[in-house]
């Protein structure tokens, strides 16, 4: 079983309508990240948590917003999508024994 | 801004050939480094980290060096397989936080 999974893997929507990513792990990690990727662009941090009480700003979160449900669940919310959302979205998790982080398969999401 | 960036785009080899894939990062804070692979569909995979006191590190066929000295991290890959091919990322990681900044990926394919 995947360590990380996401949910949905590919989601098309129309511009306006609120739209939630959910990310589950089952690796005991404590810090979980939520990142969008563009062709060109690389892998951008939208929103990070180093635990259940802690949510942080990436460097991209306008639009976005997240919930960190439980130390397992970190879930993405875009209230309301606009077409340059339209992107590839990586959760991912680490540990305390190291920086090193595992992505989620991704989600691949179309906004029209 | 801090960056990590890549020399090449694109890296075309023949199977049986060794990759050297570059990667320059401009922080000079940084002090963990790791290499990822993106198979077409996938997550990013964790292939090999180093730490900033270390220039060399091996793993099963590939080996990263690390030149603080110009800031220049290189990825090789010996027997490049069919398999290999993916986008391979760059990230690192500067100071105290766990987040990590990643380059935009180098393109490998591997021809038969």
């Amino acid at each position: 079983d995947a360590d990380v999974t996401q949910t949905p893997r590919n989601r098309i929507t129309k511009t306006g309508k609120r739209i939630m990513l959910e990310c589950s792990q089952t690796k005991g990690h404590d810090r979980m990240y939520w990142y969008r990727q563009d062709p060109g662009l690389g892998l951008r941090l939208i929103y990070y948590s180093f635990d259940v009480k802690d949510i942080n700003k990436g460097e991209i979160s306008d639009g976005y917003s997240v919930s960190r449900q439980a130390q397992a669940k970190f879930s993405l919310s875009l209230e309301s999508a606009i077409p340059n959302q339209t992107a590839l979205y990586f959760c991912a998790t680490s540990g305390t024994g190291g920086p090193e982080q595992f992505f989620g398969p991704g989600t691949r999401l179309t906004v029209l | 801004g801090e960056s990590v960036g890549l020399h090449l785009p694109t890296l075309s080899v023949q199977e049986g050939d060794n990759s050297i894939i570059n990667c320059a990062y401009s922080n000079s804070a940084s002090d963990y480094f790791i290499w990822y692979k993106q198979e077409s569909g996938k997550g990013p995979q964790f292939i090999i980290d180093i730490r900033s006191n270390m220039d060399k590190r091996q793993g099963q066929r590939v080996t990263v060096l690390l030149n603080k000295t110009v800031k220049h991290l290189s990825l090789q890959i010996a027997a490049t397989q069919p398999g290999d091919s993916a986008v391979y990322f760059c990230a690192e990681k500067g100071g105290s936080n766990y987040k990590l900044t990643f380059g935009k990926g180098t393109l490998l394919t591997v021809n038969p």
